[in-house]
């Protein structure tokens, strides 16, 4: 089983749609939980880091649920500029970072 | 957010050459770099950890002797690939990210945007 396993999409949804990416982790003392966002063919840029009791940053929302190592990210009233890949990003404090797969997201107009 | 750089952005070269790729904290100070490895519509796969003045922690089948990572000062790392094969091509990036960076979350690692390395 990979460490981080993440929906493999692509999801391609219209303009204003809301969509939701789920992502599983497999370390259960895993502490930090990202979600990045990567454009093609450029570096993963920080989206949002993910709180216990989930946060929430303009049109996108964050939520962790540790005792079933699930993370998702929801996206409300898309727009043309999200779509990119997001990848589910957990961090063992002192240890390395470990990549999910990344889920595409493509918004059509 | 911090600022981390990667020079050259972009490289051709011939197999059999070395080829030297270079990362820098530019506004702190990086006690521990991470270089990964992209192939195209693939994930990040992290090749090894560049540890400040002690050798690097390279991942279950990335060869050491291949890759040189050197890590001399808080702020620069460089991968050196070594007689490098087409098979070598890819998106080389590196990140760094100092715990308690004021204004940066927890643990929040910052990439450098990347060198993409083609081997002819």
């Amino acid at each position: 089983r990979k460490e981080v396993e993440q929906d493999p999409g692509p999801f391609n949804v219209p303009e204003g749609a809301t969509v939701a990416f789920n992502c599983t982790y497999s370390n259960s003392a895993s502490q930090s939980f990202f979600w990045y966002r990567q454009d093609c063919r450029k570096e993963p840029k920080l989206l949002m880091s993910v709180y216990s009791s989930g946060n929430e940053d303009g049109r996108f929302t964050a939520q962790l649920n540790r005792a079933s190592q699930y993370i998702s990210l929801l996206i409300r009233d898309s727009k043309l500029s999200d779509s990119a890949t997001y990848l589910c990003v957990v961090n063992v404090y002192g240890q390395n970072f470990v990549f999910g797969p990344g889920t595409r997201l493509s918004v059509l107009p | 957010g911090a600022v981390v750089s990667q020079h050259p952005s972009r490289v051709i070269c011939k197999s059999g050459t070395s080829v030297k790729i270079e990362c820098r904290s530019l506004d702190f100070q990086a006690t521990t770099m991470f270089w990964y490895r992209q192939f195209p519509k693939q994930s990040l796969m992290l090749m090894a950890t560049s540890n400040e003045g002690s050798k690097a922690t390279y991942e279950q089948g990335v060869e050491k002797d291949k890759f040189l990572i050197n890590h001399a000062s808080l702020t620069l790392s460089t991968l050196t690939v070594t007689s490098a094969h087409p098979e070598d091509s890819s998106f080389y990036i590196c990140s760094a990210g100092p715990p308690g960076l004021a204004g940066g979350s927890y643990n929040e690692q910052f990439f450098g945007p990347g060198t993409r390395l083609t081997v002819l």
